[in-house]
């Protein structure tokens, strides 16, 4: 089944700075890759996703790349503000593969702090 | 986006009882729902994966017979636990998708946090 590393777990960053993080997958099959902030005892919600026949996607101070060739993906968060500051999962999933996929793997996760 | 619901948000109950979450797509037609686990500071788990109107798929490791899930509408996923311990307390989020459609995107209820004393 699909494997996602995430990597850094923990990361600190001054508000105005940029924040990178960085995941592999191990299933060449898969085909989406949503990323999630998650806050403190609430649902993850979906801040960026990027599908495999597309290698960049901007959204205002986010951006995500993904390099199928060597399987990772990375999210980029500019301008960063103390708001920012929560969990972030990256996911992979092979969409389109019957009843069986369409699952969610997610990374183990990268708490994210602004410091002001 | 669409909505998903859950109940209860939160849940205290003894050991060796039964514990009940129902997981409603509000808004729109869920043809699959995801149930997953969380325990604090680690990353969503998946643990099973339900179509409406068939069994649903258990991940590896997961025990059927004691996280029984049933989707029986195309808007309304339950999951019980069933002799609830101690080691089951977590934090429980189902996520549902229309997989007939043109979106790849799953819906995150807003989970249930069961405590089991």
């Amino acid at each position: 089944g699909e494997n996602v590393e995430q990597h850094p777990s923990t990361l600190s960053v001054q508000e105005g700075d940029s924040a990178v993080i960085k995941c592999t997958y191990s299933d060449s099959a898969s085909n989406y890759f949503p990323w999630y902030k998650q806050e403190l005892g609430k649902r993850p919600q979906l801040i960026i996703d990027i599908r495999s026949n597309v290698g960049e996607k901007k959204d205002q101070r986010i951006a995500v790349t993904l390099n199928k060739t060597a399987k990772h993906f990375s999210l980029h968060i500019t301008e960063t503000q103390p708001e920012d500051s929560a969990v972030y999962f990256c996911a992979a999933v092979t969409v389109g593969s019957g009843a069986a996929g369409n699952k969610l793997t997610f990374g183990g996760g990268t708490r994210v702090l602004v410091k002001p | 986006g669409a909505v998903v619901s859950q109940h209860p948000s939160w849940v205290i109950c003894k050991s060796g009882t039964s514990v009940k979450i129902e997981c409603r797509s509000l808004d729109f037609q869920a043809t699959t729902m995801f149930w997953y686990r969380q325990f604090p500071k680690q990353s969503l788990m998946l643990m099973a994966t339900s179509n409406e109107g068939s069994k649903a798929t258990y991940e590896q490791g997961v025990e059927k017979d004691k996280f029984l899930i049933n989707h029986a509408s195309l808007t309304l996923s339950t999951l019980t636990v069933t002799s609830a311990h101690p080691e089951d307390s977590s934090f429980y989020i189902c996520s549902a998708a229309d997989l007939a459609g043109v979106t790849y995107e799953q819906y995150f209820g807003p989970g249930t946090r069961l405590t089991v004393t």
